[in-house]
């Protein structure tokens, strides 16, 4: 474990359906992010937090509403997803926004739409 | 905008080979790089982190260097072992409040 989990691990829904990912990481880090990995395309930032508060959308489409209650825990919300929203859905924090120290990654969500 | 290019994209090696993966980037301007390991269908492990000020740094069997002025990077693995058998990213941050930028990763077999 790196110290960022992430539940579940495995999500195979509908594309009616509303789910929810979470993360979250007990390392003292301030800042969060969702990133997502298709196949054969590099992984692709989609939501910043930085003391609980987005500093960045990366044009995100609004069936992705990303949630941060406290810096421990960050949740993406799910809903009317399409089937190449497939793909391996990675929470990961850093000590600092500016990633002076690296960033640490979860192990993942692999969702499937069907 | 910058772009971070890994070569090969995939590679097989005999077990004890001493092997080196290429990352390049196009703006020289980085703040720090970072390897990273991905198992199969898991999520992603860090290995070294690089500041812009650094030229290498070393992990056991790991070594990362760093080139900024030729936009280069290079992780050399000592004595491969199966259990390196992995994708292996690499990734850069600039400087300003910027995201990391991915490499699609070199996809690592090494043959007992």
């Amino acid at each position: 474990e790196t110290g960022v989990t992430q539940t579940p691990r495995h999500l195979v829904m509908g594309m009616t359906n509303k789910k929810s990912l979470k993360c979250e990481q007990h390392l003292g880090h301030n800042a969060m992010y969702w990133y997502k990995q298709s196949a054969k395309k590099p992984l692709e930032l989609m939501f910043v937090y930085n003391f609980k508060e987005q500093t960045e959308n990366n044009s995100v489409p609004s069936r992705f509403s990303p949630e941060c209650p406290n810096s421990s825990h960050l949740f993406l919300h799910l809903h009317t997803l399409q089937p190449e929203d497939s793909a391996l859905y990675l929470c990961a924090s850093s000590k600092d926004p500016a990633g002076d120290y690296g960033y640490t990654f979860g192990s993942g969500t692999r969702l499937t739409v069907v | 905008k910058q772009e971070v290019t890994q070569i090969p994209a995939a590679l097989s090696v005999p077990e004890g080979e001493n092997l080196v993966l290429n990352c390049s980037f196009t703006d020289s301007a980085i703040y720090n790089l970072q390897w990273f390991r991905q198992d199969p269908g898991k999520g992603l492990t860090s290995l070294l982190l690089i500041q812009s000020s650094q030229r290498e740094q070393t992990s056991g069997r790991l070594n990362a260097s760093l080139d900024k002025s030729s936009g280069r990077s290079t992780l050399y693995i000592a004595a491969s072992q199966p259990g390196d058998s992995a994708t292996y990213l690499c990734a850069v941050r600039d400087w300003g409040n910027t995201p990391l930028v991915f490499g699609k990763g070199t996809r690592l077999s090494v043959i007992a």
